[in-house]
């Protein structure tokens, strides 16, 4: 079955980078995704990536994908305070007609001035 | 983007009542739909996959006399939850995608249900 996990907790300073972790066990995934869930919201789509990609970058986020080891990160340059929020990662796994999405336990990214 | 809302944002009931969430997909028209359910700091759990014009698909161990879903319309799906009772208390974030040059699935903004 499928299966996503994520360390629960990151701190950083403000200024640095934070890499936030993430491993999966379905092969067959097409997509893997980041979001971004604040306080008392929904998520907010950062980026993805296709699964026979091996780095994508888009701004401040870097996201590193290796497929033989089943591993996904997210790195944030220069992070913010407002960059303070829960980080799941997501593995996109065709189920015929429908595309769900399996999300990883969330990392709770908290960013100390 | 595309905007997914949820109405209401937050529901207070009393246990034994229903409560129907809408999920709207503002700014396109979505086929597909998915309902979520989160525990306090704990991951999204997909409860079921709201088609237009059918019947839902429920994940195993979703009950699907208590948690109906109407997918009515190509922009709008409701979840009621029957018969409420305080373990039923969570948030529920619904989801939308569209497709076009590339997948992307859109969120809303969650409903916060409590039964007391």
């Amino acid at each position: 079955g499928e299966d996503v996990e994520q360390s629960l907790f990151l701190s950083v300073r403000e200024g640095d980078s934070s890499v936030i972790n993430c491993t999966y066990t379905d092969s067959s995934s097409t997509y893997l995704y980041w979001y971004k869930q604040e306080p008392g919201a929904g998520l907010q789509l950062l980026t993805y990536i296709f699964s026979n990609m091996d780095m994508k970058q888009d701004q401040r986020l870097t996201v590193l994908l290796n497929k033989k080891d089943k591993h996904l990160s997210l790195r944030i340059a220069d992070t913010q305070t407002g960059d303070s929020a829960i980080y799941f990662c997501a593995e996109e796994v065709p189920s015929g007609s429908a595309r769900q999405l399996t999300f990883g336990s969330g990392t709770q990214l908290t960013v100390l001035p | 983007g595309a905007v997914v809302s949820q109405h209401p944002s937050w529901v207070i009931c009393k246990s034994g009542t229903s409560v129907k969430i809408e999920c709207r997909s503002l700014d396109f028209q979505a086929t597909t739909m998915f309902w979520y359910r989160q525990f306090p700091k704990q991951s999204l759990m997909l409860m079921a996959t709201s088609n237009e014009g059918s019947k839902a698909t429920y994940e195993q161990g979703v009950e699907k006399d208590k948690f109906l879903i109407n997918h009515a319309s190509l922009t709008l799906s409701t979840l009621t939850v029957t018969s409420a009772h305080p373990e039923d208390s969570s948030f529920y974030i619904c989801s939308a995608y569209t497709t076009g040059a590339y997948y992307e699935q859109y969120f809303g903004p969650g409903t916060r249900l409590t039964v007391t």
